[in-house]
């Protein structure tokens, strides 16, 4: 079946503009992670949607960071005002979530994000 | 909250021999633990995961212990081969069943190299 996705896979922004980067998850599952990757680096956690619960958002570096993920599906995840440091690879990943259980996250290809 | 530690951060074997990475958790109250292999360029997949009910599984040459007690698992490679070479990331998750659900911590990732 149709994995992750993500779009756009490459993009390239000057500095101080505003970027909208999408992820659709895999059908039927309700919980949504997004995630940073510098280059070299490890899985930075940024924002976590689980059904209809509040999100959990502890992970946005910044007030200029964004999510919304409608009718528990596609998410999107906006930068404002972009920043050179903000230059990275965006993952999302998706998985079932059931209570106390998790269960193995399905990573998308990433978005690799160069700011100019 | 959860706090996820890698050992090493590098690992250079020769082809053929054993390969080990250690992960250490310190919230009790986590009960999954996935590794991830994530080759240069592409995105994080599971190679292998266990839950806290079972010491060890095995996955032809992969496999992994967990000490509960001690907070800490472990991903065992046997006979190494040159693609084998990555960067595996350990995680910990589960169990709160607190609003929104489960997150994952990631360890900060071992570079694996296979030397030929």
């Amino acid at each position: 079946g149709a994995g992750v996705s993500q779009s756009p896979s490459n993009k390239v922004t000057e500095k101080g503009k505003d970027v909208e980067l999408r992820c659709d998850p895999i059908s039927g599952h309700t919980a949504l992670y997004w995630y940073r990757q510098s280059l070299g680096q490890g899985l930075e956690f940024l924002i976590y949607f689980q059904g209809n619960s509040a999100p959990d958002k502890s992970g946005l570096p910044s007030d200029r960071f964004s999510a919304e993920r409608t009718g528990g599906s596609v998410s999107t995840l906006t930068i404002q005002r972009t920043q050179q440091e903000d230059s990275a690879v965006y993952l999302c990943a998706s998985s079932f979530s059931g209570g106390l259980v998790s269960y193995e996250q399905y990573f998308g290809p990433g978005t690799r994000l160069t700011v100019t | 909250g959860e706090n996820v530690e890698q050992h090493p951060s590098t690992l250079s074997v020769q082809e053929g021999d054993s390969a080990v990475i250690k992960c250490t958790y310190s919230d009790s109250a986590s009960n999954y633990f996935p590794w991830y292999k994530q080759e240069l360029g592409k995105r994080p997949q599971l190679i292998i995961d266990i839950r806290s009910n079972v010491g060890e599984k095995k996955d032809q040459r992969i496999a992994v212990t967990l000490n509960k007690t001690a907070k800490h698992f472990s991903l065992h490679i046997t006979e190494t081969q040159p693609e084998d070479s990555a960067v595996y990331f350990c995680a910990a998750s589960g169990g709160r069943g607190l609003s929104p659900g489960n997150q994952f911590y990631f360890g900060t990732g071992t570079s694996l190299t296979v030397i030929p």
